[in-house]
């Protein structure tokens, strides 16, 4: 079946810096990726919708600036946390679909923690 | 825009028995998808079960199955014979039919069931 790759699965770093996260489709190609964010105990929140090669559509109140998506390829997207602080630490997990009506195939998620 | 409610944020089954987890969903659209997918401890998004609307029957997955009732829209998942390994917070999700590719879900706010040996 299909498989949606994500990288890290767990990051820890200071405050101030960024940190770059992978999306990848493993066995089919993906024009269209999205990015969620999930608090403790809470559902999933649509941050932002990745399209290969234009630019990304962010939900309301998702600042694009300091989460910057590029989806370069087919295969790959990637969510950059810029200068992050430590009310970014949450649980960030990509998806993809490989067809109309095709359920959402997720990565493994990745716990970022700043410190 | 979609919204989707679970109006059961936990519930709990002895091992064995039958449980079922209530979705309703307010859409315009007239042709959709819903699924129900399980996110255990480890927090891997598992798809469960999934419903085209345009269908009448209602789609089953081994012991898990739903309701699905268009006019009311409600879309509760049973789940017969209940395992530990069931254990999880389960999301119903709601995708619109565009006819292409990218089309996102629209997740409720999630049930943690816990089966209870």
């Amino acid at each position: 079946g299909a498989v949606v790759s994500q990288h890290p699965s767990r990051v820890i770093c200071k405050s101030g810096t960024s940190v770059k996260i992978e999306c990848r489709s493993l066995d089919f190609q993906a024009t269209t990726m999205f990015w969620y964010r999930q608090f403790p105990k809470q559902s999933l929140m649509l941050m932002a919708t990745s399209n290969e090669g234009s630019k990304a559509t962010y939900e309301q109140g998702v600042e694009k600036d300091k989460f910057l998506i590029n989806h370069a390829s087919l295969t790959l997207s990637t969510l950059t946390v810029t200068s992050a602080h430590p009310e970014d630490s949450s649980f960030y997990i990509c998806s993809a679909n490989g067809g109309p009506g095709s359920p959402l195939h997720f990565g493994n998620g990745t716990r970022l923690t700043v410190t | 825009a979609q919204t989707v409610t679970q109006s059961q944020p936990e519930m709990s089954v002895q091992e064995a028995e039958t449980v079922t987890l209530s979705c309703t969903y307010d859409t315009s659209e007239s042709n959709y998808y819903l699924f129900w997918y399980k996110q255990p401890p480890s927090r891997q998004m598992i798809l469960v079960i999934r419903q085209e609307a345009y269908k009448q029957q209602n789609a089953t997955e081994n012991r898990f199955s739903v309701n699905f009732q268009k006019a009311a829209k409600s879309f509760s998942l049973k789940i017969s014979d209940s395992q530990l390994g069931d254990t999880a917070m389960y999301f119903c999700a709601f995708m619109k039919s565009r006819g292409n590719a990218g089309n996102m879900l629209t997740f409720g706010g999630g049930t943690r069931l816990m089966v209870k040996p």
